[in-house]
Order: C-alpha cells, then structure tokens, then sequence
C-alpha cells in the first residue's frame, strides 16, 4: 500500500522559500503515476498546485507557475516543492498526493498534510 | 474564487439521498470526462470517491455515485449516513496538463 509523507518548515518568512518534501513508500516514484501537491489555505477549499513525473516534466497552475518548482527524486523515492517569494497568502495546509492522469484521472493516495505558516 | 462552483452546503437526513453539483465551462467538465470528488473530514486528508465521472475506487462505498450533464458535474450520496458528514470537493481537468478544484460543499446530516 502507498504512503505518502510530508516534511518541512512549519514557519516561513516572507519573501523567503517555502521547501517541503514528500517520502513515498510502498510504491516506486519511477514505476509511474504523477505526483502532486495541493494546499488548503485556512478556512478555505483545496487549490491543486502542480504536478511532476520521473522523467522530470512538471506541470503547474497557472496563477502560481512563476514561483512554483516541483521536482521528483526517484533515487530517494521522493518528491519536492518550492513556492519562491512567499507572503501570508500562501499559508495553508500542504498536501502531497500520487496523481494518475491519462487512463483514469484522479489522485488517489494522500499524504497526512502539513501546515505552513508564513509570518516573521 | 474557485474555478469549479459548488454550492457551500447541503443536508439530508440517515437515509435520504443528496446530491452535490460542481459546474464548470466547456473548457473543463464540459470538455473532459475527469471529473473526480473527494471526502474531506475536518484534520484528514482527502479522500477519492469517484473518479472519471462516474467510477467508484475498488472498496468504496457503492452509495456514492457520479455523473455528467454538460458543464455540470454532480455527486450523489444515497442512504445518508452520520459518518458521511463532511467536506466534498470535484476536481476537473482542463486542459493543458492543469486541474482544478471546486470550493467544496459542507455536507450536513442532520
């Protein structure tokens, strides 16, 4: 069974880099799948961020494409987000998700979700 | 504001049915049959329900159901039950390797 976990920074400030990682297990990142990252800002709904595959293709949403870098390590089985240039609106709940897309489309298997909090 | 809108709550009693709509444009559930939903509880993550329109995940309840009308995507949950309390989400494909989410419907049993 996939597991997904997230790590990283709980606080950042603004105007910094947010960094966070997702750990795969029970499935190889190279066999497949996109992987995904989508946030829920407090009180508010799930905003799909981007998406990358082994290969190293990524693709992203286009309000956040400018400061948005997602890269996928498949030497460790993990995968990573950057979010440049920061302010309090990017703080949110960051979940990490495995992402079919072609076949079928949907993301199916979810990491626990991590909260950061931009404020200096 | 969301791409994909979603009216903010529905309720029913144990043992009625709802359904959840999530409309779009042409450029997204209109053109594509990637429509997916998601459970969410308050702390967890989400969780697939129905992907494709209209496909169940294997283990998933049989209660929940999906379909398609033009820009409009909808999301019914028969035989209403208490754990079935939560946040609903649809996704959509819409183009251009891009996804987008609708700002969720808070599902209340009454």
């Amino acid at each position: 069974q996939v597991q997904l976990q997230e790590s990283g920074p709980g606080l950042v400030k603004p105007s910094e880099t947010l960094s966070l990682t997702c750990a795969v297990s029970g499935y190889s990142i190279s066999s497949g799948y996109y992987w995904g990252w989508i946030r829920q800002p407090p009180g508010k709904g799930l905003e799909w961020i981007g998406s990358g595959f082994h290969t190293g293709s990524a693709n992203y949403n286009p309000s956040l494409k400018s400061r948005v870098t997602i890269s996928v390590d498949t030497s460790k089985n993990q995968f990573s987000l950057k979010v440049t240039s920061v302010t309090a609106a990017d703080t949110a709940v960051y979940y990490c998700a495995r992402h079919s897309y072609g076949v079928a489309s949907f993301f199916d298997s979810w990491g626990q979700g991590t909260l950061v909090t931009v404020s200096s | 504001q969301s791409v994909l809108t979603q009216p903010a709550s529905v309720s029913g009693s144990p043992g009625q049915s709802i359904t959840i709509s999530c409309t779009g444009t042409s450029s997204d559930v209109g053109d594509y049959n990637y429509v997916s939903w998601y459970q969410k509880h308050p702390g967890k993550a989400p969780k697939l329900m129905i992907y494709d329109v209209n496909k169940g995940p294997s283990g998933a309840s049989n209660r929940f159901s999906g379909s398609k009308s033009g820009n409009t995507a909808s999301l019914t949950i028969s035989g209403l039950q208490a754990e079935d309390e939560a946040d609903y989400y649809c996704c959509s494909y819409a183009g251009s390797g891009i996804w987008v989410f609708g700002g969720g419907t808070k599902l209340t049993v009454l």
